[in-house]
């Protein structure tokens, strides 16, 4: 039972045009949804986090936006950078409870010069 | 560096043998929890700790399993009679106390690098 889906196991994009990342997710009860980026050999980094209440949040480069209807979300990346070329997971949790994360797959991002 | 740290990096066992890994936690936060990453995956909840007490396990938590989190700091996961199917990456993450009832929107976990276990 996959409740957080990436659908896109891969994506290129060159260099300074928009990444954008997909997720979905099945469950309801899911109020908080983050995108964490890996490196090979680390943890995962956290990058940006938004709330059910809203439908878009920006840091920098990095925009998420909720639709909550559609159960979907996406992680907008621009201008796109070399260093940007890693695997990005999508994250939900319940904030009620323990907050455990519940993953995706991820998506390898490559970033073309 | 404050972050979250793990111990040891990579370790590499027979069938059998039995494994402790060590996490050290952001010394402000009192939520630890660990995952399991395998390849081609995204990291899998195994427990939870709000300081010293573990108040939840994943199914994926078999008997053979076992953590602990003695005072509220450091974390242990132990893995028994380990087996080749318990190859994988075990992550570590650290994150404040719920600030739900005060409004705060605080629920960021920051992970460790990790434990890459192989089971020959």
């Amino acid at each position: 039972d996959q409740q957080v889906k990436q659908n896109s196991p891969s994506l290129s994009v060159q260099e300074g045009r928009i990444s954008i990342l997909n997720c979905d997710y099945t469950n309801s009860m899911f109020d908080y949804f983050l995108w964490y980026k890996k490196y090979p050999a680390e943890g995962p980094t956290f990058l940006i986090s938004i709330s059910s209440i809203k439908d878009k949040n920006e840091d920098g480069r990095f925009t998420v936006f909720l639709n909550k209807s559609a159960k979907h979300l996406s992680l907008h990346i621009v201008p796109s950078q070399p260093g940007d070329s890693a695997v990005y997971f999508c994250a939900a949790s319940a904030r009620k409870g323990a907050q455990k994360l519940v993953f995706g797959q991820g998506t390898r991002l490559t970033i073309n010069p | 560096d404050t972050g979250v740290s793990q111990n040891p990096r990579h370790k590499i066992t027979k069938r059998g043998q039995n494994v402790t890994f060590r996490c050290d936690p952001i010394s402000e936060h009192n939520r630890l929890y660990w995952y399991r990453q395998t390849l081609g995956q995204g990291p899998e909840f195994l427990t939870y700790f709000q300081n010293e007490a573990q108040l939840e396990k994943s199914r994926l938590l078999s008997d053979r399993f076992s953590a602990e989190r003695p005072k509220g700091s450091f974390s242990t996961l132990e893995i028994q009679r380990t087996e080749q199917g318990d190859s994988a990456m075990y992550l570590c993450a650290s994150s404040p106390r719920s600030a739900f009832n005060r409004g705060s929107s605080t629920y960021e976990q920051y992970f460790g690098p990790g434990t890459r276990l192989t089971v020959t």
